[in-house]
C-alpha cells in the first residue's frame, strides 16, 4: 500500500552541492509531478511528465533538470544548489491530468541549502 | 495566469464550531475544483468538484462550487482536533496539464 514514495526524506546540502530527489510510485499512474511548497506561498509547479520518456517545465523550473526514464520513477535534480532552494518537495502522480482524478502525494522531502 | 485565493489565511475555532472556508478561482476554461487536505506531510485529496458535480459531502466535511461566482466553499461542522490542518485548494482548467494551488488556509481547532 506505498502509493508515492519519496527519498530522501531529509537532505542539509551546501550551496554549490548537486543532488537528487526520487520519486516512486506503484499505481501505474502516467502523470507525475514535481512541486515545492514555501510558507505562505502554497504548492509549485515545478517540472512535470506526462508518461516515460516525457518532462516539462511548471511554474518555477528554473535551478532543477527531471528525467522520467521509468514510469515509476520521476527523478528531481538539482545541479548546483542555492539557498533560495531550501524548500519542501513534494512528488504527486495521476491516473490523468487531475481534470477526473486527484492528484496523490508523497510526504514529501524537506532540502536546507546552506 | 490562472489564480486561486484562499480565505482566510488563518483560522482558530473551538472544538465543536463550524467553520466555512473560502476559495476564489480565474482559470481558463474551468475543468475542476480540489480541495485537499495537509496535516505534517502529504496533502490528502477530499474533494473534486466540476461542473457536472458542484456538492460534495463525506462526514462532517461539505464542499459546494459557484461557478457564477468562481467560488467554492469547505465546510467543517462539530470540529475536532483533528480536523487542525492546512486546507488547500487547486483548480485546473481544460487543456492544462497543471494544477494551481491556493497558499492554504491553516485551521487550529482548539479543545
Amino acid at each position: 500500500n506505498a502509493g508515492v514514495t519519496q527519498t530522501p526524506k531529509f537532505r542539509v546540502l551546501k550551496t554549490g552541492q548537486s543532488m537528487t530527489l526520487l520519486c516512486a510510485q506503484d499505481m501505474n499512474h502516467e502523470y507525475m509531478y514535481w512541486y515545492r511548497q514555501d510558507p505562505g506561498m502554497g504548492l509549485r509547479l515545478i517540472h512535470y511528465s506526462v508518461g516515460e520518456g516525457t518532462t516539462a517545465k511548471g511554474e518555477v523550473p528554473d535551478g532543477y533538470n527531471v528525467s522520467r526514464l521509468k514510469k515509476q520513477n520521476f527523478l528531481l535534480g538539482l545541479e548546483s544548489a542555492a539557498p533560495s532552494q531550501t524548500s519542501v518537495y513534494f512528488c504527486a502522480s495521476s491516473e490523468d491530468r487531475g481534470l477526473r482524478q486527484p492528484q496523490h502525494f508523497g510526504d514529501g522531502t524537506r532540502l536546507s541549502i546552506l | 495566469e490562472d489564480k486561486v485565493v484562499q480565505s482566510p489565511l488563518s483560522l482558530v475555532v473551538h472544538e465543536g464550531d463550524t467553520v466555512t472556508l473560502n476559495c476564489s478561482y480565474e482559470v481558463t476554461n474551468f475543468r475542476s475544483l480540489l480541495w485537499y487536505k495537509q496535516e505534517k506531510k502529504a496533502p490528502t485529496f477530499l474533494f473534486m468538484l466540476t461542473s457536472s458535480g458542484i456538492e460534495k459531502k463525506s462526514g462532517r466535511l461539505s464542499s459546494i462550487l459557484d461557478k457564477k461566482e468562481l467560488s467554492s466553499i469547505l465546510n467543517i461542522t462539530a470540529t475536532q482536533t483533528g480536523d487542525s490542518a492546512i486546507y488547500l485548494c487547486a483548480v485546473s482548467g481544460a487543456g492544462s496539464y497543471q494544477l494551481t494551488f491556493g497558499k492554504g488556509t491553516k485551521l487550529s481547532v482548539i479543545p
